[in-house]
């Protein structure tokens, strides 16, 4: 099974700094057919289900705000929100689905400094 | 609008067993494949069995392989999990979720409690 790891499990940033988050999977997660890198965000608030963020490590979906932005490759990525709002106060995961068998990061805690 | 509602949770006893639903409806439920999650009380999301839209193929966690069954019914837009053998660690809230262009979950339900206890 691919092993996701983020880093750090929590994290406080001030309202409007950036926060960063990181994942590095146990091997690559990148098809070399099609140049994609199997790879989501998703953002939990308190109470409510999962919402995804990011898909193919850098694709927003529909109506998240561009303040939320994925990056990198391979095995290392990053979830960056670049000014900080109150409403991102959540739990941060990231999942593969390269293999047959998807898997969740552990999580990160998100909370206002 | 897409919707998912889970149902059939409840509390079991550690050897029980329990079948999991999730009716879906505003999308061509025949043409995704479908996924449960769950969410152990304060812990994180844990990837548990998807089936796909195209073949039929099922693929589970190692921690519910050969004790879990994941089915779907394409008339009744239903996607269901028979969990037999049922342990303590497998109390959980479990989400039901829609895949994307990818297998990415793009929608998910509110989710139904499970838990296993004497």
């Amino acid at each position: 099974d691919i092993v996701m790891t983020q880093s750090p499990d929590s994290l406080a940033v001030s309202l409007g700094e950036r926060a960063t988050i990181n994942c590095r999977s146990s091997q690559s997660v990148l098809y070399s057919s099609n140049n994609k890198n199997y790879l989501a965000w998703y953002q939990q608030k308190p109470g409510q289900p999962p919402k995804l963020l990011i898909y193919w490590a850098s694709t927003r979906d529909s109506g998240v705000p561009d303040r939320f932005s994925g990056s990198g490759s391979g095995t290392d990525f990053t979830l960056t929100i670049s000014s900080l709002q109150a409403e991102d106060v959540a739990v941060y995961y990231c999942q593969q689905y390269y293999s047959t068998l998807h898997t969740f990061g552990q999580g990160t805690k998100l909370e206002i400094k | 609008e897409v919707q998912l509602v889970e149902s059939g949770g409840g509390l079991v006893q550690p050897g029980g067993s329990l079948r999991l639903s999730c009716t879906a409806s505003g999308f061509t439920f025949s043409s995704y494949t479908m996924t449960w999650v769950r969410q152990a009380p304060g812990k994180g999301l844990e990837w548990v069995s998807y089936i796909r839209s195209s073949d039929g193929g099922m693929f589970y966690a190692d921690s519910v392989r050969g004790r879990f069954t994941i089915s779907r019914d394409n008339v009744k837009n239903s996607l269901y999990l028979q969990m037999n053998s049922l342990r303590d660690d497998d109390t959980a809230v479990y989400y039901c979720a829609k895949e994307g262009g990818g297998a990415y979950l793009t929608h998910w339900g509110q989710g139904t409690l499970v838990t296993v206890s004497s």
